[in-house]
């Protein structure tokens, strides 16, 4: 079965770094391009970066452009993203998903940036 | 980037009634389109992609259409499972842009 699971969420402050991570299983992992996308409460989807399978090229949305950093590691089949100078308008569910279409998703993993 | 709009923003539908829904692109974007089901605290589902390729497991009563500018994503008879939030999605390009959201709700 094909799986994502994202962790490493949580409370911050403005300013602060979180590190997210999502474990991929159920397929071969390198072969595809890897997303982020994260939901503000009570908003709709944001695409927020995304990857290709060999780690060769990366894309950010403006929002996070120079704060943010994709990677991957392929050998643990798992997804990073770096959060750095976080804003209280990062705030939202943090999503992983596969390939440009996003057909599999994880469940999530909730980013707060409060003081 | 890529500009996405949806119609209706939301809609109060009955059981057993069909209902469409459109996305439109701010450019062609070929049939690089996606759509996605959300409901309540859960993460968003894959319906269909390609415009009108059916992802596995998903129920035929969805079915997508359209090409370059102009989508549907149709619900043939709709059901009490189906009320949710839909979004459409285009993945021509990066940034990968999504619509606002379709809410069906029960009339």
């Amino acid at each position: 079965e094909v799986q994502l699971l994202e962790s490493g969420g949580g409370l911050v402050q403005p300013g602060e770094s979180l590190r997210l991570s999502c474990a991929a299983s159920g397929f071969t992992f390198s072969t595809y391009d890897m997303h982020w996308v994260r939901q503000a409460p009570g908003k709709g989807l944001e695409w927020v970066s995304g990857i290709t399978g060999s780690g060769g090229s990366t894309y950010y949305a403006d929002s996070v452009k120079g704060r943010f950093t994709v990677s991957r590691d392929n050998p643990k089949n798992t997804l990073y993203l770096q959060m750095n100078s976080l804003r209280a308008e990062d705030a939202a569910i943090y999503y992983c998903a596969k390939r440009g279409y996003l057909d599999v998703w994880g469940e999530g993993t909730t980013v707060t940036v409060s003081s | 980037d890529i500009q996405m709009t949806q119609s209706p923003s939301s809609l109060s539908a009955s059981v057993g009634d069909r209902v469409t829904i459109t996305c439109r692109a701010s450019q062609g974007i070929s049939n690089n389109l996606a759509w996605f089901q959300q409901k309540p605290g859960k993460a968003p589902k894959s319906l269909i992609y390609a415009a009108s390729s059916l992802q596995s497991g998903v129920p035929s009563k969805f079915s997508g259409s359209g090409s370059g500018t102009d989508f549907t994503l149709t619900i043939s008879s709709l059901q009490p499972e189906d009320f949710a939030t839909y979004y459409c999605q285009q993945y021509n390009s990066y940034p990968l842009t999504f619509g606002p959201g379709t809410r069906v709700d029960i009339k």
